[in-house]
């Protein structure tokens, strides 16, 4: 079956530009991740979503970062006026539920550079 | 909070057998995971410890102390497809989401 897809895959925005990042997860997966890397770095949480229940947003990392989960399935996460320290690799997972998050199946990332 | 320490950097050769220590300090720890990244790849899980002992997966085996708040992995038989970055990371009882550790990078050489 098909895995966790991401897009853009490549993103270059401007200094204080907002954008979008997509992530459709495995079909059936009821748990979604979010991660962000940095070169040469782990993998640092972003933000949770299980099912109906509310997001687990511990890890975004200001209030310019929040994300959405639509019909739960499709995410979008957000970031409002991008900083150069935003710049990294962008990873979505999902799991079967949140009970099997030992086990997750992550997308190819999205690359942002921010300018 | 979570924290998670394993070497940054491991080298051997082809055919050998390579160890990959994680140690870790969390608050009501539920098991550790290992995943493998290849350069410019996504993580791909490779293994759980749910209780203590070893787990054998083909060539990795990946083992569990949890009274020594430790964890390694194993790949026997090395080839240079191994060469990779391993993470180690662990679900506690305060978030469904994992604490990766910051990898270790594995080269295997001729």
């Amino acid at each position: 079956g098909a895995g966790v897809s991401q897009s853009p895959s490549n993103k270059v925005t401007e200094k204080g530009k907002d954008v979008e990042l997509r992530c459709d997860p495995i079909s059936g997966h009821t748990a979604l991740y979010w991660y962000r890397q940095s070169l040469g770095q782990g993998l640092e949480f972003l933000i949770y979503f299980q099912g109906n229940s509310a997001p687990d947003k511990s890890g975004l990392p200001s209030d310019r970062f929040s994300a959405e989960r639509t019909g739960g399935s499709v995410s979008t996460l957000t970031i409002q006026r991008t900083q150069q320290e935003d710049s990294a690799v962008y990873l979505c997972a999902s799991s079967l539920d949140g009970g099997s998050s030992y086990e997750q199946y992550f997308g190819p990332g999205t690359r942002l550079t921010v300018t | 909070g979570q924290s998670l320490e394993q070497p940054s950097e491991v080298t051997a050769v082809e055919g050998a057998i390579v160890q990959i220590n994680c140690t870790y300090q969390t608050s009501g720890f539920y098991g550790l995971s290992w995943y493998q990244q290849h350069d410019g790849g996504a993580p791909t899980f490779l293994s759980y410890n749910g209780l203590d002992g070893l787990e054998e997966t083909g060539r990795f085996s990946s083992f569990l102390s949890r009274s020594d708040s430790y964890g390694y992995l194993l790949l026997q038989e090395l080839q240079m497809k191994d060469s990779a970055s391993y993470f180690c990371a662990v679900r506690d009882a305060g978030r469904r989401a994992l604490t990766f550790g910051s990898g270790t990078r594995l080269q295997v050489q001729p």
